[in-house]
């Protein structure tokens, strides 16, 4: 049974088009994230929802937004895509007890 | 800003050898956070360290939290293949929301 799970895996698409990102956990966990990785593999926070309810919102293009129906969901909407968003963009959710984040295996996402 | 700095970004040894990676800070945490990622995955936690001074085990792997909660490093004895991915170390600050600040990553190749 996987813990956090993101579809889709890979995502390639053309400049302008808007597309979803979807994540969903099954670990009871309150807190949520998205994360961006990129090609240095540097993982930069982009948002942090906590029991459906956005803590976090670092210094991102309003292009991006998230939603998060339930707290066993953190979807990611992207607007208007660009090529500097290609990237790997990870889920996560976090035990509030030890800090420790599970994360989804992961999208890739490409922008031509 | 505050930066966890994580030493060496890349290393590549044999099979056999022992290793350590380091990561630093000028901030004081209230833990601390290894992960290993491999390539198409996401980063998978190993161990949270706490207690200044304290030292984990994890069979080959052992960690060690500095007395003043601002280092850490990860020791890998006798390295194998298996051990190859990117190490990630994270922080979380005190009273900072649960959010981790994450290290640059170490790039580990073991070659047989």
């Amino acid at each position: 049974d996987t813990a956090v799970s993101q579809t889709p895996k890979y995502l390639v698409t053309q400049m302008g088009n808007d597309k979803s990102i979807k994540c969903e956990q099954n670990l009871g966990h309150d807190t949520m994230y998205w994360y961006k990785q990129d090609s240095k593999k540097f993982l930069k926070i982009m948002f942090s929802y906590n029991n459906k309810e956005l803590i976090i919102n670092e210094t991102v293009p309003n292009r991006f937004s998230p939603k998060s129906p339930d707290k066993a969901h953190l979807n990611l909407h992207i607007n208007s895509l660009e090529l500097g968003d290609s990237a790997v963009y990870f889920c996560a959710s976090q035990d509030r007890g030890n800090y420790g984040y599970t994360f989804g295996s992961g999208t890739r996402l490409t922008v031509v | 800003t505050q930066l966890l700095e994580q030493s060496p970004q890349f290393l590549s040894i044999q099979e056999g050898e022992n290793l350590t990676v380091y990561c630093n800070s000028s901030s004081v945490f209230s833990s601390l956070q290894w992960y290993r990622q491999e390539p198409g995955e996401g980063p998978v936690l190993l161990v949270t360290v706490v207690t200044g001074g304290e030292v984990k085990k994890l069979k080959r792997l052992t960690f060690q939290f500095g007395d003043a909660r601002k280092d850490s490093s990860l020791h890998i004895t006798a390295a194998q293949t298996g051990d190859t991915g990117l190490y990630l170390c994270a922080g979380a600050l005190s009273g900072s929301n649960y959010q981790l600040i994450w290290g640059a990553g170490t790039k580990l190749i073991i070659k047989p």
